[in-house]
């Protein structure tokens, strides 16, 4: 099946500094990804669409000066969390989209997630 | 607006017992329903999709049915086995777009 795999896994990192997060499709190519934040024992929320060649899509509450996302290339998304406070720190998911033959878009391959610690 | 319930956990079961967890959905429209296994160390995967009323998903053992009269999409497994122990999240798409609203997962563990 589709992979989609995320770096860093883990990340720890002092309040104020950024931190980048990629999200890959690693045998399909992925024109729409998401980003989702997992708190403990909650669900996955999403806070970000992001379309190649184009600009994020974010969710209400999200802000995009905060969570910078880049879609460089059909396989590749960036999430940026600048300035970085010990709030920041959760579970962030992104998910792709595999299109099939007749463009259906309903099933989303997810990254097996990056837990980012803010100090 | 689109949201998904679903029932607390933890749940703990022994191998081979009877599995149900409750998923309830509000949505408008007619959403496409879906639930995700989240096994531990891994990303979510895709578990069975309905995407209609009364469409049954179903695989790996587990089964859950579109209901739109009770708005549910109830998973269940006749018997579990301890490789079962996940995360199960229950996952609504709405009919526009394709954004994802997830429940808040429920952890299962099956004991021997």
């Amino acid at each position: 099946g589709a992979v989609v795999s995320q770096h860093p896994s883990w990340v720890i990192c002092k309040s104020g500094t950024s931190v980048k997060i990629e999200c890959r499709s690693l045998d399909f190519q992925a024109t729409t990804m998401f980003w989702y934040r997992q708190f403990p024992k909650q669900s996955l929320m999403l806070m970000a669409t992001s379309n190649e060649g184009s600009k994020a899509t974010y969710e209400q509450g999200v802000e995009k000066d905060k969570f910078l996302i880049n879609h460089a290339s059909l396989t590749l998304s960036t999430l940026t969390v600048t300035s970085a406070h010990p709030e920041d720190s959760s579970f962030y998911i992104c998910s792709a989209n595999l299109a099939g033959a007749g463009g259906s878009t309903d099933t989303q391959y997810f990254g097996p997630g990056t837990r980012l610690t803010v100090l | 607006g689109n949201s998904v319930t679903q029932m607390e956990g933890p749940v703990t079961l022994s191998e081979e017992a009877f599995l149900t967890i409750n998923c309830t959905y509000t949505a408008t429209g007619y959403p496409s329903l879906f639930w995700y296994v989240q096994y531990p160390g891994e990303g979510l995967q895709l578990l069975l999709k309905a995407t209609k009323a009364d469409d049954k998903g179903s695989n790996k053992g587990f089964e859950a049915t579109y209901r739109k009269e009770t708005t549910s999409f109830h998973l269940e497994k006749g018997s579990v086995q301890v490789s079962d122990s996940a995360v199960y999240f229950c996952a609504l798409r709405a009919n526009t777009g394709n954004q994802f609203y997830f429940g808040t997962g429920t952890s299962l563990t099956v004991i021997p």
